[in-house]
């Protein structure tokens, strides 16, 4: 079965600081791989996604991931934070078989400002 | 579309007692997830349905659970009886049919049980 890796757990930064999450999973097929952010007490919403073509995603809020497949990584990325990025950040994927979205334990980042 | 539409949005309820989680997926989607999410466990998968079918129910935690969906716009999830390991946030979420590069899930809003 897949599974998902976010190796980060904690991230506290400050405003302006660049900011780089790790996710990498574990299948050797077709993959479909996603970003989920939940801001404090609110359910999770799509920051980005990727399924084929350019492996440099953007999504929304500046964020931006790259799927690197011989890493098996798609590491999220944003230049600057802001204070108004304090959330928990969620990789997910799904793999060639399956409809079912597995996600990472994911990675609290708390932003001070 | 109001996206998926989870209730109750807290539920707080005393150990032995039955809980109905309830969950409206977007209109148009076929397939409908249950997660939990914990501070130790993360985001776990529940069940998963696809066309009200259940195809997936590996992760429910033991018999206590059940989940049905009746219909295409209506799913419940019951702990039957609950106790205070079942707290947590349980989240809702349902996707298109993946004929395209629209099978994102979107979730609801969930549920926070507290069982005391």
């Amino acid at each position: 079965a897949q599974s998902v890796s976010q190796h980060n757990h904690h991230v506290i930064l400050s405003e302006a600081a660049s900011l780089e999450l790790g996710c990498n999973y574990s299948y050797g097929g077709t993959v479909n791989l996603f970003w989920y952010v939940q801001y404090p007490g609110q359910h999770l919403q799509l920051l980005l996604k990727y399924f084929s073509g350019d492996p440099l995603v953007k999504g929304i809020k500046g964020f931006e991931a790259e799927f690197i497949k011989s890493k098996f990584s798609f590491n999220l990325r944003k230049p600057s934070v802001q204070w108004s990025d304090t959330a928990e950040y969620f990789c997910a994927v799904i793999t060639g078989g399956s409809y079912i979205p597995t996600f990472g334990r994911g990675t609290s980042l708390i932003v001070h400002p | 579309d109001a996206g998926v539409i989870q209730s109750p949005r807290h539920e707080v309820t005393e150990m032995g007692q039955e809980v109905t989680l309830r969950c409206k997926p977007i209109s148009g989607h076929n397939s409908l997830f249950w997660y939990r999410q914990t501070m130790m466990r993360g985001l776990e998968l529940l069940i998963y349905f696809n066309n009200n079918v259940p195809i997936d129910d590996s992760g429910m935690p033991e018999d206590r659970f059940s989940a049905k969906m009746p219909n295409a716009s209506f799913s419940t999830l019951k702990i039957q009886p609950s106790e205070p390991r079942d707290s947590a946030v349980y989240f809702c979420a349902s996707s298109p049919p993946p004929t395209g590069p629209n099978t994102e899930a979107f979730f609801g809003q969930g549920t926070r049980l507290t069982v005391v």
